[in-house]
């Protein structure tokens, strides 16, 4: 199984703030990961795909970069409605695996 | 816009098996050249995939399972289904359909409970 390690595991940062989260793969996936937003006692909501191809109605702070084994998303400018946990998921391969996820939080 | 509603029994008891649907609508299955699927999330913690089923019949399931997960559709109710057997506590979790990548249901909770 391809393991996929997000760092930090939890973030704080205030508004307008830029934020950075990485995602590495333990082996090669091309392009093929996607990120998630997931806010408490919702369903994760997908922001971007093919790790840079942002999900239509996503706002424009929210980008996605890397191929291969590293990827980062950023968002540009901190929200308050940022707050949230991401997850990154490979599916370049079956088993689908996700990385362990990253709270962000607002100051 | 495509929709996905899961359905089934909310507490299952251990050692039986755990049967969930979960139904479309906005869009046909069949046709449709993405994988239909069931993820998971135990309380508090991550994503976990569980199976995948594309309208061709293929069909993927997690290791980790150990042979538990089955996934079939039955593509002219526009509806699919997982079944997972010889469930513990360990199984229990909200359980979500999804149309990769971007459809979601609202999620199940599933107790795995006597």
């Amino acid at each position: 199984d391809i393991q996929m390690t997000q760092s930090p595991a939890t973030l704080s940062a205030s508004v307008g703030d830029r934020v950075t989260i990485t995602c590495r793969a333990s082996e090669g996936i091309s392009g093929w990961l996607a990120w998630y937003q997931q806010k408490p006692g919702k369903a994760p909501k997908l922001l971007i795909y093919e790790a840079s191809t942002v999900e239509p109605g996503v706002p424009s702070r929210f980008s996605g970069r890397g191929s291969g084994t590293e990827f980062t998303l950023t968002i540009s400018s901190l929200q308050p409605d940022d707050s949230a946990t991401f997850y990154c998921q490979q599916y370049h391969s079956f088993p689908y695996t996700f990385g362990q996820g990253t709270k962000l939080e607002i100051k | 816009h495509l929709q996905l509603q899961e359905s089934g029994p909310g507490l299952v008891r251990p050692s039986e098996t755990l049967s969930l649907s979960c139904s479309v609508s906005g869009g046909s299955m069949s046709g449709d050249t993405h994988y239909w699927g069931w993820i998971r999330q135990s309380p508090g913690q991550g994503l976990d995939w569980l199976a995948s089923l594309h309208y061709t019949g293929n069909t993927h399931y997690n290791p980790s399972l150990e042979g538990r997960v089955t996934i079939t559709a039955d593509m002219s109710a526009n509806q699919f289904s997982l079944r997972l057997s010889s469930v513990t506590a360990a199984d229990t979790a909200i359980y979500y359909c999804v149309r990769e990548f971007g459809y979601w249901g609202q999620g199940i909770l599933v107790t795995v409970s006597s």
